[in-house]
């Protein structure tokens, strides 16, 4: 089943933070992240692998609450280059992911 | 590593030809998934592969869509008749259950059948 992803679209000024939130209704054991900038392909952004985990990179973080069944994205003082559509992943399976709709995140200057 | 491999990148066809579809993985990667992406469906799995053996294959979505890995290096996916609702873009992807770093996409093939 599709994990669920909010909101669907954001729209920021550089420098603000976002949160892109991903559920699901059945039992998680690991949630991806990714981000896609428009005609490339999805590039793997982070993985979280414990109820409760927290991971970060440079100014993009994530958690992840097994027992809520949900995972979070968060981006502090947002650059240019963090525009793009962002997807979370689900594992359902050995390494089968299933991918939320997405949410299209816009960085304005 | 030249990562994940698609060709051709671009592809259209006339409704009822085939068409095949390329991926060549990262070496090494023992994992192979086809993703179908579209505004109106996203991204969705079609089939996998471990160790080229077909794992789960209820996302092709019907008889007219095949995909084989006869080694570790190549996979392939046809669409035979092809429809004007096959047009999308076609994604390989790779991955080793040893590590933990997530999938890597290929390019993508977009395809266009009219």
């Amino acid at each position: 089943q599709q994990p669920v992803q909010s909101p669907q679209a954001v729209i920021l000024r550089e420098g603000e933070d976002a949160v892109i939130n991903c559920s699901s209704s059945k039992a998680l054991y690991s949630v991806h992240w990714y981000r896609q900038k428009h005609g490339e392909a999805p590039v793997f952004l982070m993985i979280l692998l414990k109820g409760g985990e927290q991971k970060g990179h440079d100014k993009i973080s994530a958690s992840f609450n097994e027992k809520k069944q949900q995972s979070s994205l968060y981006l502090t003082a947002s650059q240019l280059s963090y525009s793009g559509t962002y997807f979370c992943g689900t594992e359902q399976g050995a390494q089968k992911l299933v991918f939320g709709q997405g949410t299209r995140l816009t960085i304005n200057p | 590593d030249a990562g994940v491999i698609q060709s051709p990148r671009h592809e259209v066809t006339e409704m009822g030809q085939e068409v095949t579809l390329r991926c060549k993985p990262i070496s090494g990667h023992d994992y192979l998934f086809w993703y179908r992406q579209t505004m109106m469906r996203g991204l969705e799995l079609l089939i996998y592969f471990n160790n080229n053996v077909p794992i789960d294959d209820s996302g092709m979505p019907e008889d007219r869509f095949s995909a084989k890995m006869p080694n570790a290096s190549f996979s392939t996916l046809k669409i035979q008749p092809s429809e004007p609702r096959d047009s999308a873009v076609y994604f390989c992807a790779s991955n080793s259950l040893g590590g933990r770093g997530g999938y890597t996409f290929g390019s993508g093939t977009r395809l266009t059948v009219v």
